[in-house]
Order: structure tokens, then C-alpha cells, then sequence
């Protein structure tokens, strides 16, 4: 099922430093690709999404970097904090109700 | 709002019995999710309704599954009988419009044992 494939499935960054989580897609008819962190016993939550018309997007300390063309999109967290530390998920979907989940990143920020 | 609500939040069961898991989604929302997440698979959409109306189950793994949602404010999924593999966290989720115009909000899972 599942059709995104999402990179590294663990990270440990110090704090201050530069999170990059990678994912790539098959379906070129994806055409909304979100973020949700996760943190330990909670559901996801939507952090950043993008659409494939913008090569970039940017939210305070996250960033969305897309790129069309190779069917890669990523997550960079700048000045990586411990609070950070959370599970990420890249998804994709398209037309009427079709989320589609990478397998998750387990962000680690040491102090 | 309190958000989407999830029963119960841990659930132990011996293999063989009935487990029904409960969601109360976001009201006003028209559509709802339920996901399952396993550090082997991620989390997999397993069904989803909009407007009541179950549009897509292919993600049900086998018969031993089923959804339903018989009213805007409630869905359930059972699962007769249980099997040691069903362990997982089972995750709803509800949205508002076009999942891929908005945001999916997951209530906090249903963790699963089955012994």
C-alpha cells in the first residue's frame, strides 16, 4: 500500500542543528504533500504542507523543499530544538480523500 | 472542540474474541479515516467515509475487518475474531472538505493487544 517511500526511519541531530528528512512518491498524480509530527502516545498532527506549483515553503523553522521533477520532496527543521524530537511523516494525496503515509522518521534532538 | 475522540485507548484481548473500537470525529466534519499504525507498516488507511458513505476499503486487510458509520458523529471498527497480528495502534481521523485541500486530525489511537 504504501506508495511513498520516506528516509531516514531514525535521525539524531544535535540541538541547534539542521534536521533533513527525505521522501519520494511514485503517483504523479499526488498533487498535496503534508508533514505531520507525532509525538509518543498522540496522534499525528499536521505540521507544513506543500503543493507541486511551488518548489519551496517555509514555516518558521521548517521548511518544505519540493521538487517535481524527481518526485522527492523533504522536511529541513533549522536550529533543530529538543522539543523536536518527535516522529515525522511525509504524505501524499490526491483527488477526493486518498492520504497516502511514509513509514516515519524518529527525530532524536540531544541537548 | 475536543477534538476526535477515540475509545477505548488500550484494549487487551485474547485471539478469538470481538474487538470494536469507537471514534467520535470533529463535528461538522463529513469526512473520517481509520488508519493502523505497526512499526512494521507505518500507518496504512484501512477505510474511509464521506458523508456516511464508506467510499474506499480496499485497505481492509481481510473479512474479519469491518466499519461502519451510522450517523455524522460516529463510526466504529470491529474486528471478529481477533488475531495475534491485529496488534496495533488504530488511529481515526476526521477532515473537513477534500483531504488533499485540508487537514486530517487523528484522535490519540486505540492501542490493540491481542494475546
Amino acid at each position: 500500500q504504501q506508495q511513498v517511500k520516506q528516509s531516514p526511519q531514525s535521525l539524531i541531530v544535535q540541538k541547534g542543528g539542521i534536521s533533513i528528512i527525505n521522501c519520494a512518491y511514485e503517483n504523479t498524480a499526488f498533487d498535496y504533500f503534508p508533514w505531520y509530527q507525532q509525538f509518543p502516545g498522540k496522534g499525528p498532527a499536521l505540521l507544513i504542507a506543500i503543493r507541486p506549483d511551488v518548489s519551496e515553503k517555509k514555516e518558521g523553522r521548517f521548511t518544505i523543499s519540493f521538487n517535481k521533477s524527481a518526485k522527492q520532496f523533504s522536511l529541513h527543521i533549522m536550529d533543530s530544538q529538543p522539543g523536536d524530537s518527535a516522529t515525522y511523516f511525509c504524505a501524499a494525496s490526491m483527488v477526493w480523500n486518498d492520504m497516502r503515509f511514509g513509514a516515519g522518521t524518529r527525530l532524536t534532538v540531544k541537548p | 472542540d475536543a477534538g476526535v475522540i477515540q475509545s477505548p485507548r488500550h484494549e487487551v484481548t485474547e485471539m478469538g474474541q470481538e474487538v470494536t473500537l469507537r471514534c467520535k470525529p470533529i463535528s461538522g466534519h463529513n469526512s473520517l479515516f481509520w488508519y493502523r499504525q505497526t512499526m512494521m507498516r507505518g500507518l496504512e488507511l484501512l477505510i474511509y467515509f464521506n458523508n456516511n458513505v464508506p467510499i474506499d476499503d480496499s485497505g481492509m486487510p481481510e473479512d474479519r475487518f469491518s466499519a461502519k458509520m451510522p450517523n455524522a458523529s460516529f463510526s466504529t471498527l470491529k474486528i471478529q475474531p481477533s488475531e495475534p497480528r491485529d496488534s496495533a495502534v488504530y488511529f481515526c481521523a476526521s477532515s473537513l472538505g477534500q483531504v488533499n485541500t485540508g487537514e486530517l486530525f487523528f484522535g490519540e489511537g486505540s492501542r490493540l493487544t491481542v494475546l
